[in-house]
């Protein structure tokens, strides 16, 4: 599995700006990938889901773009709010079933 | 509609013991997997349950073990307890094992 330090990236955005967190995925067979968004003491909480056959999927205030040939997502957060401050993982799927493998995680602070 | 919900929240044992986590997974779903998510990392896959049986296994040491009941409520079950296994245990389920996967808050784990 992933191996990742005690000392995540952080992006750190003014309130009303918007945001862009990138992430590399390990495996060009992954055909599934998931964005998620994880508040202290909580679990993940899904956000948004791409397939492996778009480049491209919209959410609210959310999107997520999908670079097959860098294997390379990303995921923009549109008027980034206060309650959007969170550790935001992006995980791929390397096969059929549950085994999602999981980014090292960027910590996002929106500024006042 | 209930989420996954997991019990207990908060854990402490002693190095050597066995520890039973559980989880109920939301309405709907048959699908349950289970992570492991050290401090300040990912979550890692442990392994998934569908129709009562382990149909994925991550790099995880067969002290972990699990189970599927009917009802597909699961259990996780770790023995011979290390310090390194304290952490954030992550129940997800989902409507089948390829779509998005729904966490509940997790048990924290403290091995001492």
């Amino acid at each position: 599995g992933e191996s990742v330090g005690l000392h995540l990236p952080t992006l750190s955005v003014q309130e009303g700006d918007n945001s862009i967190i990138n992430c590399a995925y390990s495996n060009s067979a992954s055909d599934y990938f998931i964005w998620y968004k994880q508040e202290s003491g909580k679990g993940p909480q899904f956000i948004i889901d791409i397939r492996s056959n778009m480049d491209k999927r919209q959410g609210q205030r959310v999107t997520v773009l999908l670079n097959k040939t860098v294997k390379h997502l990303s995921l923009q957060i549109a008027a980034t709010q206060p309650g959007d401050s969170a550790v935001y993982f992006c995980a791929e799927n390397l096969d059929y079933g549950q085994n999602f493998v999981f980014g090292p995680g960027t910590r996002l602070s929106v500024l006042p | 509609d209930a989420g996954v919900t997991q019990s207990p929240t908060h854990l402490i044992k002693t190095r050597g013991q066995q520890v039973t986590l559980r989880c109920s997974p939301k309405s709907g779903h048959d699908t349950v997997s289970w992570y492991q998510q050290a401090l300040g990392q990912g979550p890692q896959f442990i392994f998934q349950y569908y129709e009562e049986e382990e149909r994925q296994r991550g790099n995880f040491p067969d002290r972990f073990s699990g189970h599927q009941f009917p009802n597909y409520s699961s259990e996780l079950n770790v023995n011979a307890l290390w310090l390194g296994d304290s952490a954030l245990y992550l129940c997800a389920s989902s409507p089948n094992p390829n779509t998005e996967a729904f966490f509940g808050q997790g048990t924290r784990l403290t091995v001492v």
